[in-house]
């Protein structure tokens, strides 16, 4: 079944560790999101890619990093883990930047201790 | 109702009635709204969009009304189902130009009474 792939589902990790949410795609799309979702919060956008070999910055990218180095993966990466990173995790694509039909995963659960 | 920084916990609605979400914007530039779907433990789903041409649109069962004079949005589901039970996020967007990005409100938790 075509969609996104998000990886892993749930992850405890100790504060300045390291960690890579991976994200998947096979639906070809040219765009690819990061949110982060906190209760009371909604849905902020950390990083986003408008097209493979580019990112950008959203709304909360401090401690972010993110890579786009083909059209299938977008992984976004936690240099030193700190707890107000403890979150869900979701990665969205869609088949351009210009429309806000976005295709989410199912999420990450990330807890930093 | 729910706002783009405004948190409206939860509407319980009767199973078959019709359901009303609210949402108010506050940025007049946005010109291109969509309502998100969220059940428990997966991501959000596209439900529907419209842009700020317009000042209704229907889908399957949902009807998104648009009142750019008070920025007002809402999302009208017909006959609701215990499946309809879930988050729904209103989202808007400045411009259709690629650069900017959806923000999304707070949610409101719909839930359904057998």
């Amino acid at each position: 079944i075509a969609g996104i792939t998000q990886a892993p589902t749930s992850q405890i990790l100790a504060a300045g560790r390291r960690m890579t949410l991976r994200c998947t795609q096979d639906m070809r799309h040219n765009a690819m999101y990061w949110y982060r979702q906190d209760l009371g919060l909604g849905l902020r956008l950390i990083h986003y890619s408008n097209t493979a070999g580019t990112t950008g910055k959203g709304e909360v990218p401090d401690g972010y990093s993110v890579s786009r180095a083909n059209t299938d993966d977008f992984p976004l990466t936690l240099a030193s883990a700190v707890p107000s990173q403890t979150s869900v995790y979701f990665c969205a694509s869609s088949p351009s930047s210009a429309t806000g039909e976005l295709f989410f995963g199912e999420g990450s659960r990330l807890t930093v201790l | 109702g729910e706002s783009v920084g405004l948190h409206l916990p939860t509407l319980s609605v009767q199973e078959g009635d019709n359901s009303i979400i609210n949402c108010a914007y506050s940025n007049s530039a946005s010109d291109y709204f969509i309502w998100y779907k969220q059940e428990s433990g997966k991501g959000p789903q596209f439900i529907i969009d419209i842009r700020s041409n317009m000042d209704k649109r229907q889908g399957q069962r949902v009807t998104v009304l648009l009142n750019k004079t008070v920025k007002h949005l809402s999302l009208q589901i017909a006959a609701t189902q215990p499946g309809d039970s879930a988050v729904y996020f209103c989202a808007e967007r400045k411009s259709n130009f690629g650069n900017e990005k959806l923000t999304f409100g707070t949610g409101t938790r719909l839930t359904i009474i057998p």
